[in-house]
């Protein structure tokens, strides 16, 4: 089945940087869009990034466009979210997820989550 | 960007109750919208899509139903494992919003 894990969270400081990690299994990589979404502690669901299946094209929430970036590595099935210049508001629990579609088709919905990594940014 | 509003924020009932979660868009998404569930400590679990379409293994007592900006999720008879924090979510547009969610607890 499918499977997504995250990895890479941790306690970082205002102003550092991070690097996140998602390893798939379970389906053919390569054909799928795949989104960040953070949940900050007790609080909702928030949409942080959406990479296209082969690395096209790349989408990104207003409050983290300039810091984050986003790629995968299709030989490797794996996805990277580069967090750079972190906040306190970046803390939060960052899900890996597989998006609805199909190749270029993305859909926005999303029926696979991993369980997620935390970030921490706090001095 | 696309807001997502819903109602009520926490919702309290009985096993057997019926209960109804509002969605309501800042403007039309047409029938973009799902609804997840998230219980504490586990991601959110995809329920419907396309307003009112059931994915697979959920089951029946869930609805959804609503077009345009006004949508809703039904439980029909409330079940112990239904208490849980729900999510609308629109994919109409970039950038893909939630709602802020509605926990159903124990009344």
């Amino acid at each position: 089945q499918v499977q997504l894990v995250e990895s890479g969270g941790g306690v970082v400081q205002p102003g550092g940087s991070l690097r996140l990690s998602c390893a798939a299994s379970g389906f053919t990589f390569r054909n799928y869009g795949i989104h960040w979404v953070r949940q900050a502690p007790g609080k909702g669901l928030e949409w942080v990034a959406l990479i296209w299946y082969d690395g096209g094209d790349k989408y990104f929430a207003d409050s983290v466009k300039g810091r984050f970036t986003i790629s995968r590595d299709n030989s490797k099935n794996t996805l990277h979210l580069q967090m750079n210049s972190l906040r306190a508001e970046d803390t939060a629990l960052y899900y890996c997820a597989k998006d609805g579609g199909y190749g270029t088709m993305v859909r926005g919905v999303i029926p696979a989550w991993g369980q997620g990594t935390l970030v921490t940014v706090s001095s | 960007d696309i807001q997502m509003t819903q109602s009520p924020s926490t919702l309290s009932a009985s096993v057997g109750d019926r209960v109804t979660i509002a969605c309501r868009a800042s403007q039309t998404i047409r029938s973009r919208l799902a609804w997840y569930q998230q219980k504490p400590g586990n991601a959110p679990n995809l329920l419907i899509s396309e307003a009112s379409t059931l994915e697979s293994g959920v089951p029946s007592r869930f609805s959804g139903s609503g077009s345009g900006t006004e949508f809703t999720l039904t439980i029909s008879s409330l079940q112990p494992d239904d208490f849980a924090t729900y999510y609308c979510q629109q994919y109409n547009g970039y950038p893909w919003t939630f709602g802020q969610g509605t926990k159903v607890e124990v009344k």
